[in-house]
């Protein structure tokens, strides 16, 4: 699986947009980008995952850019309740028996 | 989607003891994982449980340390023998989703060995 690179920790205004950024430059071609979240030491929590084209779901925005390098995870509206540590990882996704690689992630504080 | 239960939530453990830790999925699945999150760290990759066969540990986990069961497709146990000071950590178990879809995670199992 490739690796990936996020910064250590974030901060954002409540009720303005996170912006949490990813870099995976050495992403494979059939290798997606998932995005969990963990509260508090509670189990990770899923949020959202795409492999080259834009998706939006209820919680979240994932932008790729267009080489797949990076990716950039967006919060429309932050809440107290969005602090958390946000991994981004790759994997294969399409086919089933792999396993799910956690990199240090991005601590992001949500501040009134 | 898949629910997963893990018993116990938290334990306190005498050092030398040993843990054994339950998940239970409310379904059929091929493959369960078990990670260690130590405090104030990532989640870190123990071993894969494959119904029928041993358990694949990733390097520097070993089975004596760490021996897995998984004795049919919805229910796994990890133990964490011979504990010390340094086992204390939440321990989680995992299980995967159909294709093109996500990970499922237990709550975890909080050890503190003392």
């Amino acid at each position: 699986d490739a690796k990936t690179t996020q910064p250590p920790s974030m901060d954002c205004a409540e009720g303005r947009a996170a912006n949490l950024p990813c870099n995976h430059s050495t992403i494979s071609g059939n290798e997606y980008v998932y995005w969990y979240r963990q509260i508090h030491s509670q189990g990770p929590q899923y949020i959202i995952h795409g492999l080259k084209n834009n998706e939006t779901n209820e919680m979240a925005s994932l932008i790729i850019t267009e080489d797949r390098k990076s990716s950039t995870l967006i919060l429309p509206h932050a809440t107290l309740r969005d602090t958390a540590v946000y991994y981004c990882i790759v994997r294969v996704g399409d086919t089933g028996g792999f396993k799910t690689i956690f990199g240090a992630g991005t601590r992001l504080f949500v501040k009134a | 989607s898949a629910v997963i239960s893990q018993k116990p939530s938290r334990d306190i453990c005498q050092r030398g003891t040993s843990l054994t830790i339950q998940c239970q999925v409310d379904s059929q699945v091929t493959m369960m994982f078990w990670y260690r999150q130590q405090p104030g760290q990532s989640l870190t990759l123990i071993a894969t449980a494959n119904q029928g066969s041993e358990a694949t540990y990733e390097s520097g986990f070993v089975i004596d340390k760490f021996p897995i069961s998984r004795p049919n497709l919805t229910f796994s146990t990890l133990t964490v023998s011979n504990l010390s000071p340094e086992d204390s950590s939440i321990y989680l178990c995992s299980v995967e989703g159909p294709p093109n879809t996500e990970a499922f995670f237990g709550q975890g199992t909080r050890l503190t060995v003392v």
